[in-house]
């Protein structure tokens, strides 16, 4: 069956440093990705998505690529800032979501 | 805009009772609700899809007698747990999209948190 597995966290970062946080997948066809963030106290919110292979999800910042050949959509932002810091969740649809374990990422001042 | 809300934020209840849990969908109608379900450290799982009035559909392995939903407009389904025990302490999430597609994006609520004693 379709599954997710995303880098375990937390992850630590300074301000202004580069983020990348894993993500791979198993799926049958071709499915939507998907990148999730969840903000303490708050629900997830759809952060980015990509459609078909090669497009490349953008948003504040944030952007990952749909990689057909090695079945990845690695989440990356050139400068994090404290406001980043929040549980990023990887998922996949092919019929229903599919979500990772989701990683905690913590930035300092 | 589409905001989902969820009541009560945390609950604590002692083995045998029943809890409910509302999903609110507060600036949209919801044609689709979906509840999950998150243990620490893990994913976001898929208990039960629900289309205004109409049954539930729930994924394999979810007892539906346990997990009462219902879904009378289209603002509002609610997740009853009916017997807790402490095995069904756990995170409830819900999420609302406004047409009945699975490629449809889904709007979350923020959790609930159920601590069964």
């Amino acid at each position: 069956g379709n599954s997710v597995t995303q880098m375990e966290g937390p992850v630590t970062l300074s301000e202004e440093a580069f983020l990348t946080i894993n993500c791979t997948y198993t799926a049958t066809g071709y499915p939507s990705l998907f990148w999730y963030v969840q903000y303490p106290g708050e629900g997830l919110q759809l952060l980015l998505k990509a459609t078909k292979a090669d497009d490349k999800g953008s948003n504040k910042g944030f952007e990952a690529t749909y990689r057909k050949e090695t079945t990845s959509f690695h989440l990356e932002k050139g400068s994090v800032q404290v406001s980043d810091s929040a549980v990023y969740f990887c998922a996949l649809r092919g019929g229903k979501l599919i979500f990772g374990q989701g990683t905690e990422l913590s930035v300092k001042p | 805009g589409a905001v989902v809300s969820q009541h009560p934020s945390w609950v604590i209840c002692k083995s045998g009772t029943s809890v409910k849990i509302e999903c609110r969908s507060l600036d949209f109608q919801a044609t689709t609700m979906f509840w999950y379900r998150q243990f620490p450290k893990q994913s976001l799982m898929l208990m039960a899809t629900s289309n205004e009035g109409s049954k539930a559909t729930y994924e394999q392995g979810v007892e539906k007698d346990k997990f009462l939903i219902n879904h009378a407009s289209l603002t509002l389904s609610t997740l009853t747990v009916t017997s807790a025990h402490p095995e069904d302490s756990s995170f409830y999430i819900c999420s609302a999209s406004t047409a009945g597609g699975p490629n449809d994006e889904q709007f979350f609520g923020p959790g609930t948190r159920l601590t069964v004693l």
